[in-house]
């Protein structure tokens, strides 16, 4: 099992421009998971998901859509770019509500000039 | 609403001596408790839990927490640490029926010196 997997692994974009980070999972997990980690802030919940077809908000989702077509993939939307999104990015995946270890992806650097 | 505080930002320690890293938390119910640790430019790994049951909890790579409730206390600690134990290390904790969501502290560099 590959686990959680992100693409890309690196990004820089321009302020106002768009991306979208993937999020894969293969563990048939049903609840997934994208936090920013910035120094001295550990990590944030921008937006979860807990079954194919649902989203909700985290702690700081303003800036940010995510979208959960498949069961497997999560994914994490910038629809203009700022650099205080300037962070790196964490995916992340549950079995479900009575489980409780996540299990993390590798992360995404993502840099706005 | 529930917080984890980690208030040390780095430990340092010799290698062979015992190490502790601090986390304390505040939430309404019974918590679950959690600690991560993360190498350089990886991924979060998940070191252990504490859900129920005997205080003391062991874990992957010789580690172990011990939480105690009165304190509201989920202490990182091993009775000898390694060179390789130097990373970053995370507490976390989830309110029950929260979607499993974690609220995470700040972390806490482990550096481990021969």
């Amino acid at each position: 099992n590959a686990g959680v997997t992100q693409t890309p692994k690196f990004r820089v974009l321009k302020t106002g421009q768009s991306m979208t980070l993937l999020c894969a999972q293969d563990m048939n997990h049903e609840y997934m998971y994208w936090y920013r980690q910035d120094p001295g802030m550990g990590l944030r919940l921008i937006h979860y998901s807990v079954g194919e077809g649902t989203t909700a908000k985290g702690e700081v989702p303003d800036g940010y859509n995510v979208s959960r077509l498949k069961k497997q993939n999560f994914l994490l939307g910038l629809e203009s770019a700022a650099p205080s999104q300037t962070s790196v990015y964490f995916c992340a995946s549950t079995l479900g509500s009575l489980s409780y270890e996540q299990y993390f992806g590798p992360g995404t650097r993502l840099t706005v000039t | 609403a529930q917080s984890v505080a980690q208030p040390e930002d780095q430990v340092n320690v010799a290698e062979g001596n015992p190490l502790t890293v601090k986390c304390t938390y505040s939430v309404s119910g019974n918590p679950y408790l959690f600690w991560y640790v993360q190498y350089p430019n990886r991924g979060l790994q998940f070191l252990l839990k504490y859900i129920t049951g005997d205080n003391l909890v062991k874990g992957s790579y010789g580690f172990e927490a011990e939480f105690n409730k009165s304190q509201t206390s989920f202490h990182l600690k091993k009775p000898s640490a390694l060179v390789s134990d130097s990373a970053l290390y995370f507490c976390a904790v989830r309110p029950t029926g929260t979607a499993s969501k974690l609220t995470f502290g700040t972390g806490t560099r482990l550096q481990v010196t021969l």
